[in-house]
């Protein structure tokens, strides 16, 4: 069985241009949930997707911070017009209807932004 | 407020010791409690989890943390650690519907 998938693993990016991070949940799991690590930090949850729906977003900020689980195909968050500050690990988890409790982990993007 | 802390940022220990990192929580309902493992440049791996029962959990890699509710803590235990326990270890508060809260992490360093 294949774990939760993120690409790309490294993406580097100038301010002012987009950044696209992609995960794809374990099979037949049917809730996403992002994560951000800053250096030197722990994990700070972002938001929070069933399919088609987003239940929680209040860990994202309020401008340029965008996420999606369409019915078919991964997940995706989207960073409009990225700043330095962007520069972190995103990391997605997801988690099966029968066990919500626990999440299971990607291996993580690692976004710089120049 | 839901919090999570480990006050241990960071922790060396000689290859044979035993090590017990350590783990608070601010909650308000009755917690799930995690511990999750990540390598350099990796991602999170589940090393254990409390959600009822018996307050000493066992988990992978010959880990264990016990449950105390009188103290707040979820202390993550291990007997006798090898050099390939040195990594980042993270300790977790979240239910059954929502977001985990991390704390920030203790970097466990392994002396041969």
């Amino acid at each position: 069985n294949a774990g939760v998938m993120q690409n790309p693993r490294h993406l580097v990016r100038r301010r002012g241009q987009e950044a696209r991070l992609r995960c794809s949940p374990v099979k037949g799991h049917s809730h996403v949930y992002w994560y951000r690590q800053l250096p030197e930090e722990g994990l700070k949850f972002m938001v929070y997707l069933q399919k088609e729906n987003i239940i929680d977003e209040s860990g994202m900020p309020k401008e340029r911070f965008s996420a999606e689980f369409p019915k078919e195909g991964p997940s995706i968050l989207r960073i409009q017009q990225v700043v330095r500050g962007d520069s972190a690990a995103y990391f997605c988890a997801s988690s099966p209807d029968f066990l919500r409790e626990t999440q299971y982990f990607g291996p993580g993007t690692r976004l710089l932004v120049l | 407020a839901q919090s999570v802390t480990q006050p241990d940022i960071h922790i060396t220990v000689s290859e044979g010791a035993s090590l017990e990192l350590r783990c608070n929580y601010s909650y308000g309902a009755t917690p799930y409690l995690f511990w999750y493992v990540q390598s350099p440049g990796q991602g999170l791996q589940l090393l254990l989890k409390y959600f009822s029962g018996d307050t000493l959990v066992q988990g992978i890699k010959g880990f264990e943390a016990e449950f105390k509710r009188s103290q707040s803590s979820f202390n993550l235990r291990k007997p006798s650690v090898h050099w390939s326990d040195a990594a980042e270890y993270f300790c977790a508060v979240g239910s059954n519907t929502d977001k985990l809260i991390f704390g920030t992490g203790t970097r466990l360093q392994v002396f041969p």
